[in-house]
């Protein structure tokens, strides 16, 4: 089975730090994913990439930077934490081609006080 | 056009009883439709998928169920169980596309 893996199940950072939330997939996938899910907000994309040093925004990328410097790893980047970001952020992974499920990590909640 | 709307936001069933959550589209590029079921605590898992040249897929309990001139695809849960008490997620992607759009969600709670 594909895994993805998010180094934190639980994050408490204060105001105005940097702040790293590291995915590792281990299948070779082409492309990777970062969501955050907020109650009543579903999934929103923050930002993806189809390949390596590649990027795309999604729909809510102000205040996340990413970086994709392996295949396997893709980081998201919160440059000066604020409140407004605490969430759950899961990651994901998915082939190049006709497979279209994505497989998820199991998130990270990250509170920003 | 790129939206998939989800309803109910939430749903409370009896065990034993018939879960339906809907879910509607404007793109007609669509073309695989996943649901996904996701515990808490968890992430979202592929729960069961359907491409547009079927009007059913049943696995198990759970069924799709696609209507391809209305636009509409509902997952149903046959004797539904507490188990099944989760957030569900429909989605769907254009073919050769990166990213699959989410509906928003739906609770559904169980009673024993």
């Amino acid at each position: 089975d594909v895994k993805v893996t998010q180094s934190s199940r639980y994050l408490v950072k204060r105001t105005g730090e940097k702040v790293f939330l590291e995915c590792v997939q281990d299948m070779d996938h082409e492309n990777m994913f970062w969501y955050r899910q907020d109650p009543g907000l579903g999934l929103r994309l923050i930002y993806f990439s189809y390949d390596v040093k590649m990027k795309e925004k999604g729909d809510i990328p102000e205040g996340y930077s990413v970086s994709r410097e392996k295949k396997e790893r893709f980081s998201l980047i919160l440059e000066s934490a604020s409140t407004n970001q605490t969430s759950m952020y899961l990651c994901a992974s998915r082939a190049g081609g006709a497979d279209y499920g994505y497989t998820f990590g199991s998130g990270t909640r990250l509170t920003v006080v | 056009q790129q939206q998939v709307k989800q309803s109910p936001q939430s749903l409370i069933v009896q065990k034993g009883g018939i879960s339906i959550i809907n879910c509607a589209y404007e793109n007609t590029a669509f073309d695989y439709f996943p649901w996904y079921q996701q515990f808490p605590g968890k992430g979202p898992a592929l729960l069961i998928a359907i491409r547009p040249d079927v009007s059913e897929k049943k696995e198990g309990r759970f069924t799709i169920s696609f209507n391809k001139s209305a636009k509409q695809f509902s997952l149903h849960i046959m004797d539904s169980q507490p188990g099944d008490s989760a957030t569900y997620f429909c989605a769907a992607i254009i073919q050769g596309a990166q990213k699959l759009v989410f509906g928003q969600g739906t609770r559904l709670t169980i009673n024993p």
